[in-house]
């Protein structure tokens, strides 16, 4: 069963531009979540999709947004982007919301000039 | 917010010896945590997981043990391989979010 994949895997964005990244979860997976990496900030939680509605968001401003997809792909947007978004933003898969145990994309690394 | 930390930073050890991380959580209604890996340009990988109901779970060559008295985690690595080299998260779920600590980077010296 192919993991859960990410496009693209990496990208450079000048400040004030927007950016919008992608995922598929495993194939029955139907949760997404979404999680930023910084150096010594560990994995910060951005919002979780499941049957296309957020069903959870964590503490950023509303310049990141995100949606799911029928077939459950989901992407995220970062609009605006400033010289602190820039990370490695993760996505995960799960059955459903709260299930044990979410999988991992390799990630996108986001560099913002 | 939730505090999921780690003990130590780094950890090396002699390849052949065992490994043991710690993870300490704040939120004593976390009912579920887990163990991931995380190496160079990758996405953390899972590598066992723990109910809050058990106090030892074992899996190939990993041990995880929970003691919710003294809210602490720990991963056990038997016989640690060079390939072991890699960071390790714990997480724990509380409430409908999971809450990652910043990750421990072991380092495998041959």
């Amino acid at each position: 069963k192919a993991g859960v994949t990410q496009t693209p895997r990496y990208l450079i964005k000048t400040r004030g531009q927007q950016v919008t990244l992608s995922c598929s979860p495993i194939s029955g997976h139907r949760s997404v979540s979404w999680y930023q990496q910084t150096p010594g900030q560990g994995l910060q939680f951005l919002f979780e999709y499941f049957s296309e509605t957020q069903r959870n968001k964590g503490n950023f401003p509303g310049r990141f947004s995100g949606r799911q997809f029928s077939n459950s792909r989901s992407e995220m947007n970062v609009s605006t982007l400033e010289l602190g978004d820039s990370a490695l933003y993760l996505c995960a898969s799960s059955l459903a919301p709260r299930t044990d145990t979410q999988y991992f994309g390799p990630g996108t690394r986001l560099t913002v000039l | 917010g939730e505090s999921v930390g780690l003990h130590l930073p780094t950890l090396s050890v002699q390849e052949g010896d065992n490994s043991i991380i710690n993870c300490a959580y704040s939120n004593s209604a976390s009912d579920y945590f887990i163990w991931y890996k995380q190496e160079s340009g990758k996405g953390p990988q899972f590598i066992i997981d723990i109910r809050s109901n058990m106090d030892k779970r074992q899996g190939q060559r990993v041990t995880v043990l929970l003691n919710k008295t003294v809210k602490h985690l720990s991963l056990q690595i038997a016989a640690t391989q060079p390939g072991d080299s890699a960071v390790y998260f714990c997480a724990e779920r509380a409430g409908n979010q999971f809450y990652f600590g910043t990750g421990t980077s072991l380092t495998v010296i041959p």
